[in-house]
């Protein structure tokens, strides 16, 4: 298995534009998680699906964010509009069975914001 | 009380030791632990579970008080290899994971 798959891995982008960050789960896996990594707050998570549906979009931060699943293999979080705060590691993770059962993360994508 | 503590480091330690860390939650209906590390610049991997018994893993050994909710990690024999972060996990009410912090160890020649 090729693992969780995320692109870009690295994106540079102006203030104000729109990014689109993709994610491609183990395949079998029902659960899709976004989480977010900085310094100051470490990991935090964004969203999560169960089956394609969305479940908890608590920690999404405000509008500017959207995720959507729209099948069992592939997710997109966008930021739209892009500020420079949003500059951090964006992590996608899938599970079979969810949290008790241990996640695997992709690589993640950088995402500096000018 | 913030869900997950850890202390932050670094520790740094010789070739060779024996260094433990130490994890508390605050949501005491968690039933899964974890333990991830996670090298620099990289995503974090799942290192060991840990239940009620404890778990051991080779040099590795994670164990769970639940009466004082914490976890622990320890690690013998420590190895340059073993320089990362690790990240205690508790589940968060069977649905998702609340990260903690991470402790940075730094395993010196």
């Amino acid at each position: 298995d090729a693992g969780v798959i995320q692109s870009p891995r690295h994106e540079v982008t102006e203030m104000g534009q729109e990014v689109t960050l993709r994610c491609k789960p183990i395949s079998g896996h029902d659960y899709l998680f976004w989480y977010r990594q900085t310094m100051m707050r470490g990991l935090e998570l964004l969203i999560y699906f169960n089956n394609n549906v969305p479940i908890d979009d608590s920690g999404m931060p405000e509008d500017r964010f959207s995720a959507k699943m729209p099948n069992a293999s592939f997710s997109t979080l966008k930021i739209q509009p892009s500020e420079p705060r949003d500059s951090a590691v964006y992590f996608c993770a899938s599970s079979r069975g969810g949290a008790p059962m241990g996640y695997t993360f992709g690589s993640g994508t950088r995402l500096t914001v000018v | 009380r913030k869900e997950v503590e850890q202390d932050p480091g670094p520790f740094n330690v010789p070739e060779g030791a024996t260094v433990a860390f130490n994890c508390t939650y605050s949501n005491s209906a968690s039933q899964s632990f974890f333990w991830y590390r996670q090298d620099c610049r990289k995503e974090p991997k799942l290192l060991m579970s840990v239940y009620s018994s404890g778990n051991e893993d080779g040099r590795f050994t994670a164990q769970l008080n639940r009466a004082s909710q914490y976890i622990s990690l320890l690690i013998r024999d420590s190895k340059l290899s073993d320089s990362a972060t690790y990240l205690c996990v508790p589940e968060n009410y069977g649905q998702n994971f609340v990260f903690g912090p991470g402790t940075r160890l730094s395993v010196l020649p």
